[in-house]
Formats: C-alpha cells, structure tokens, sequence
C-alpha cells in the first residue's frame, strides 16, 4: 500500500493552522497513525486509529480519516512544531510510510 | 521509563554482515511485538521487520530478500537484526521500535545507529 503526502514541504508562522493530508492506494480503514520527526532525533508518535491522541501530545494535534484520506491538522502552530511529520498504514504488511512533510518558518 | 538502546552499527563492505542489537528497558517485554525501522541519510522512513512477542510471527519489507533475519530473546530484553549481503543501499540509521500493541502504532523509538555500506 502506498502513501502519498502533501504538500512535500510547507512554510507557515508561528499561530497558523496547518493541514498536512495522506492519501493511501487502497483502503486501510482507519488503520493510519502519524508520527513528528526533528532533526537528528527519532519519530515520535502523535496519533494512532487516525485520530486518537496519543498520550502526553498537546491537544492542538488531530487527525481525521478514514479509508483512503486522512489529514493531521495542528491548530495553532508551536515554534517547537516545527519538523517533518510522516503518516504510516498500519493495515497490511509491509507496513509504509509516506514521504513526509517538512514543516518550515516563513 | 521505556529505554531503547540500539548498537552494532559501523562501517562494514558491500557483500559482508552486521548485527544489530536492542537493548530494552522500562515495560515488559515479552508484552510486545518489536519492529526495525530505518532511514537513510536526509531520506524518509522505511519498515524493515517486525517480530511478534514469542517469534512466531515475522515480517520483513520487501527490499530484504532473505538477506535480513530478526530475532529476539526474551530472557535477555533484547532484540537483534542480522543483516547479510549488505548493499550500498542499506545504508541508514537503523531504528528499534516498540510496538504499542494497539494498531502496529510505534509508540517508542530507540536513538538509532548508523550502518554504512561502502567499499
């Protein structure tokens, strides 16, 4: 199954709402979970189920979806926001990501 | 607090063998199915292999080709990758993750180690 994010890349400022969407190849149900990535550390977890909170994140993250298209949404955008976020299908092996989006400050 | 420590990383040549291993801490382990996820240089992320809490079930991304063998011993907390045939390609930090026994999620991920093929 293939993911497909977009925008690749995106700038916003710091208090805008951004909305980053991954689209699968086939239906996956709710089967999607997003992760943030900074650079130089591992990803980290923000939703799992397309849209359950995973523990400790700020509330500003959410997701919605179900069978081919889903989108995290932040907002309010956080100056410690800023990195790449990666989906990923957790509904058939082998499990994929897609290709990230690099969130940058305008 | 849930630690992961990967190491074995290094340099080695196309066409020899590594062995990764994970060092767990903090959960219990044989509670959880573990996966290898890594990522190459300035590149996004790929699944390499999951193993469930007792092996009986594994699964590998298809770029392996029988190259890669993941293992665990749960007496030890411990999780391993053996990678054969390495590849220039199969150079990437290698990420130990913890499944989060919800939906294949990956709810803790070890710092990485960095394998490098290359004549």
């Amino acid at each position: 199954i293939q993911l497909t994010q977009s925008p690749s890349s995106l700038s916003a400022s710091v208090g805008d709402r951004v909305t980053i969407t991954c689209r699968a190849s086939q239906g996956i149900r709710s089967s999607l979970a997003w992760y943030q990535q900074k650079p130089g550390k591992a990803p980290k977890l923000l939703i799992y189920a397309a849209s359950t909170l995973q523990s400790g994140v700020p509330s500003r993250f959410s997701g919605s979806g179900f069978g081919t298209d889903f989108i995290l949404t932040i907002s309010s955008l956080q100056p410690e926001d800023f990195a790449t976020y990666y989906c990923q299908q957790l509904d058939t092996y082998p499990l994929t990501f897609g290709g990230g989006t690099k969130v940058e400050i305008k | 607090e849930v630690q992961l420590v990967e190491s074995g990383g290094g340099l080695v040549q196309p066409g020899r063998s590594l062995r990764l291993s994970c060092a767990a801490s903090g959960f219990t382990f044989d509670d959880f199915a573990m996966h290898w996820v890594r990522q190459a240089p300035g590149k996004g992320l790929e699944w390499v292999s999951s193993i469930s809490r007792n092996s009986g079930s594994i699964g590998y991304g298809d770029f392996v080709k029988g190259r890669f063998t993941v293992s665990r011993d749960n007496a030890k907390n411990s999780l391993y990758l053996q990678m054969d045939s390495l590849r220039v390609e199969d150079t990437a930090f290698y990420y130990c993750v913890k499944d989060s026994a919800l939906d294949l999620s990956l709810d803790y991920w070890g710092q990485g180690t960095l394998v490098t093929v290359s004549s």
